[in-house]
């Protein structure tokens, strides 16, 4: 299995722009989860789903985020629109059971 | 919801030498505690996780021990090499089989000097 994918790796867009960020899960897994890492607030949870089904949104910061789970292959996590301060690494992962796998991370700067 | 704190946030230690890393959590349900490795510029990878039921669990050179009393847990990581170098994350939460809502520490960079 080629593990978590995300899609881009490196993303760099100017404030105000849309910014889609994209995840496909280890195949047979059913849980997904989109976190974000920043040197200030570490790694955050924003949102998981399970069976393609948004579980936990508590941690999207703001309306400007929102996240989108269509089928058990592909996740979009989108800003729009973006501002600096969501400059940071964001990580999907997915699990089975309880450990969580990574995928590589989509590093975002906002101009 | 829960809170994690983890110290120290950076340790040095020479080569060979043992490394312990400390979080402690605050709600008194968390029943799962895994630990991630994240090397510079790559993804967090479990290392090593324990749940309430255990108060120590031992992998080669790494072990977790865990209070639940006191509501802490601690990674122990002996005979350190170069290659142990990154930063360690603690983390808890209930443990419902797939759906584990991770709360984090800060993190430990850890750094092993030859």
């Amino acid at each position: 299995d080629a593990g978590v994918i995300q899609s881009p790796r490196h993303e760099v867009t100017e404030m105000g722009q849309e910014v889609t960020l994209r995840c496909k899960p280890i195949s047979g897994h059913d849980y997904l989860f989109w976190y974000r890492q920043t040197m200030m607030r570490g790694l955050e949870l924003l949102i998981y789903f399970n069976n393609n089904v948004p579980i936990d949104d508590s941690g999207m910061p703001e309306d400007r985020f929102s996240a989108k789970m269509p089928n058990a292959s592909f996740s979009t996590l989108k800003i729009q629109p973006s501002e600096p301060r969501d400059s940071a690494v964001y990580f999907c992962a997915s699990s089975l059971s309880a450990e969580q796998f990574f995928g590589p991370g989509t590093r975002l700067t906002v101009l | 919801g829960e809170n994690v704190e983890q110290h120290p946030s950076t340790l040095s230690v020479q080569e060979g030498d043992s490394a312990v890393i400390k979080c402690t959590y605050s709600d008194s349900a968390s029943n799962y505690f895994p630990w991630y490795k994240q090397e510079l510029g790559k993804r967090p990878q479990l290392i090593i996780d324990i749940r309430s039921n255990v108060g120590e669990k031992k992998d080669q050179r790494i072990a977790v021990t865990l209070n639940k009393t006191a509501k802490h847990f601690s990674l122990h990581i002996t005979e350190t090499q170069p290659e142990d170098s990154a930063v360690y994350f603690c983390a808890a939460s209930m443990d419902t089989g797939g759906g584990n809502k991770l709360t984090f520490g800060t993190g430990t960079q850890l750094k092993v000097e030859l």
